[in-house]
């Protein structure tokens, strides 16, 4: 159940792009992304809902695609800020609710 | 800020005690969530409430009990403490299952 994320870790100079995944063997209704800075508590990023959308804050946007069930987490012109431990939850139905199930998360580094 | 708060920050206790962790949700959010993280490790789901009733279990030990109030504030009272249950323990907020959830400060436990 639990959903697959990669890279396990990735490392960045300031600038540069990177593509997250996550990846569920279950039909999702929605997808999260969090991210945790060392010490700190996850803040969230954003939610995809079913329908393929694709949602932008700043540099940051995600795409999930319902068929496949995966979800993309884009970065774009790194920033040191973006360095943490990136999360996606995925939302599947358990009889009559729903559960965020969390992947193991995706370690980010930004350096100068 | 959150707006979600957890008291108390750091707890220091031996083997085979029992203590209590405290959530104050958001205002307006009717769920609560308390999670588990160890050193380097992802968030381990435990347990979900809604307006004071449990919604969704996860991987919490028979030791660990939680409980909703009336005003919406949680408790996680985790019994018999072995070694292995030092760990952050966060709680988080949402208006209903699937929305944005957003995390407490957490409480750092360290069993001796």
């Amino acid at each position: 159940q639990q959903p697959v994320q990669s890279p396990q870790a990735v490392i960045l100079r300031e600038g540069e792009d990177a593509v997250i995944n996550c990846s569920s063997s279950k039909a999702l209704y929605s997808v999260h992304w969090y991210r945790q800075k060392h010490g700190e508590a996850p803040v969230f990023l954003m939610i995809l809902l079913k329908g393929g959308e694709q949602k932008g804050h700043e540099k940051i946007s995600a795409s999930f695609n319902e068929k496949k069930q995966q979800s993309s987490l884009y970065l774009t012109a790194s920033q040191l800020s973006y360095s943490g431990t990136y999360f996606c939850g995925t939302e599947i139905s358990t009889g009559n609710n729903r559960k965020l199930i969390w992947g193991l998360g995706t370690s980010l580094a930004v350096n100068p | 800020d959150s707006g979600v708060t957890q008291t108390p920050k750091h707890l220091i206790t031996a083997t085979g005690q029992r203590v209590t962790l405290r959530c104050s949700p958001r205002s307006g959010d009717l769920s609560v969530y308390w999670y588990q993280q160890s050193l380097d490790q992802g968030l381990q789901f435990l347990i979900q409430y809604y307006n004071g009733e449990e919604r969704a279990k996860g991987n919490i030990l028979e030791r660990f009990s939680a409980q909703q109030f009336p005003d919406l504030h949680s408790e996680l009272n985790l019994s018999s403490l072995e070694l292995g249950d030092s760990a952050l323990y966060f709680c988080a907020s949402s208006t209903v299952s699937g929305r944005p959830q957003f995390f407490g400060p957490g409480t750092r436990l360290t069993v001796l």
